[in-house]
């Protein structure tokens, strides 16, 4: 009940292309849903994030777009550029206070020039 | 204006041998958390600890590890009797509001450990 399946496990895309990154999770009492950046030898960044209350969000060229019925979740990258190639991995929590992550396995993003 | 911080940044150790990782959460954060992340999987919870509330120790794999907080700061996570299983990257977390939508977990660089 506390999983979250993430897809695809890695991911090329060509310059200027849309990275779509799919999560799904169990628990219906998840209630946060961020996702995260992580470069190599780096932490995790938090990138974009979003509550169940609201289908879409969108921040610069990142775009979370949320679908509480089917209980899925995902990232879309427009205009992929080659700084964008990173792991990227889902999250969720029981509510958007201090509270554990439960992440998804990752997604190794690829961009190519 | 520092991030979070871990030390030592990697730690090569035997089996059987005990080993502490440290912690420097950002100023005022009043949240601190620990994930494991093993070659190529994603991160997995092991301890938090809030405030002066008991730790949520939930995620912690075995009795080998333990975690403390002192003075509501720095945090230690100590391996006693390493195994070679317990080889990942240990990454520590610290947790202020982000208005509007909830509390971000600022990431440390992570410890990277391997046990021979």
């Amino acid at each position: 009940q506390q999983q979250v399946k993430q897809s695809p496990q890695s991911l090329i895309v060509q310059k200027g292309g849309i990275s779509i990154i799919n999560c799904a999770y169990e628990n219906t009492a998840f209630d946060y849903f961020p996702w995260y950046q992580q470069f190599p030898g780096k932490g995790p960044a938090l990138l974009i994030a979003i509550r169940p209350d609201v289908s879409e969000k969108k921040e610069g060229r990142f775009t979370i777009s949320f679908n509480k019925s089917a209980k899925q979740f995902s990232l879309h990258i427009m205009d992929s550029q080659p700084g964008d190639s990173a792991t990227y991995f889902c999250a969720a929590s029981l509510h958007p206070g201090a509270q554990k992550l439960v992440f998804g396995q990752g997604t190794r993003l690829t961009i190519n020039p | 204006g520092a991030g979070v911080s871990q030390s030592p940044s990697n730690k090569v150790t035997e089996k059987g041998k005990d080993v502490e990782l440290r912690c420097d959460p950002i100023s005022g954060h009043t949240a601190l958390y620990w994930y494991r992340q093993s070659l190529g999987q994603g991160l997995e919870f092991l301890i938090y600890f809030q405030g002066n509330s008991a730790p949520d120790k939930s995620g912690l794999p075995s009795d080998r590890f333990s975690a403390e907080r002192t003075g509501g700061s720095v945090s230690t996570l100590t391996i006693q009797r390493t195994q070679q299983e317990d080889s990942a990257v240990y990454l520590c977390a610290s947790s202020g509001q982000l208005a509007g939508v909830g509390y971000e977990q600022f990431f440390g660089p992570g410890t990277r450990l391997t046990v021979l």
